[in-house]
């Protein structure tokens, strides 16, 4: 079973929309390590946020805001007034103590594309 | 600062050939390294992660290998590569205990033809 799954494989908004990006995860852990990162075109991965398990409080960050809901073992990523550059791949993941490795495990990225 | 490079950024090889990916960490010691494969239009699967010189720990089996010969150096390897080996590469480390963000290279892309 997928332990990350991201079920929106490709999103398009023309700019100034406000856009979420969904993330559910599947853990037995209850300490564990929540992600997300960008992947522009040039590929390299940029770091967005980490929330752990025992901090379910909302974060705002510019345009940028994440929802974590144990509840619904959920953790969304919304942009508002969404702009061009945000154009990117964006990948939500996982780290979790009890897998006894120190890797993340991603979903399969939603990539979005913010049209003029 | 901590820096990370990966090389080389791009390359097409025959199916067959060998393989060889290096990625160099700067700026911190004892790094954990990790080796990631992101198939085009997939996610990123972890192929191989090291906590130390010597000691790799391999996610899923297949035609490729891993090393760390030095604390700062870990090297990607096949001895024949198959079509199935294309995608996209991403090194990268982290430090400490689990649960810490990555740090990733800017990628190479391998195209096996």
């Amino acid at each position: 079973a997928q332990k990350v799954t991201q079920a929106q494989t490709e999103i398009s908004v023309v700019e100034k929309e406000d856009v979420t990006l969904d993330c559910v995860y599947e853990t037995r852990d209850t300490t564990y390590y929540l992600f997300w990162y960008k992947q522009p075109p040039s590929g390299e991965l940029v770091f967005l946020i980490r929330r752990n398990s025992f901090d379910e409080q909302n974060e705002i960050s510019g345009r940028y805001s994440w929802n974590f809901q144990k509840s619904t073992s959920s953790f969304n990523f919304t942009i508002t007034a969404s702009q061009v550059v945000d154009s990117a791949v964006y990948f939500c993941a996982l780290s979790e103590r009890l897998a006894g490795r120190r890797a993340l495990t991603f979903g399969s990225g939603t990539r979005l594309q913010v049209q003029p | 600062s901590q820096t990370i490079h990966q090389w080389p950024a791009t390359l097409v090889q025959p199916v067959g050939s060998p393989l060889s990916l290096e990625c160099t960490v700067e700026g911190t010691s004892n790094p954990n390294l990790y080796w990631y494969r992101q198939a085009a239009g997939r996610g990123l699967q972890l192929l191989f992660y090291s906590v130390g010189i010597g000691q790799i720990s391999s996610e899923v089996p297949q035609n490729l290998s891993a090393s760390r010969p030095q604390d700062r150096q870990f090297i990607l390897s096949s001895k024949k590569l198959l079509l199935s080996d294309s995608g996209f590469y991403l090194c990268a480390w982290t430090q400490g205990d689990w649960g810490e963000k990555l740090f990733f290279g800017s990628g190479t892309q391998l195209s096996v033809l």
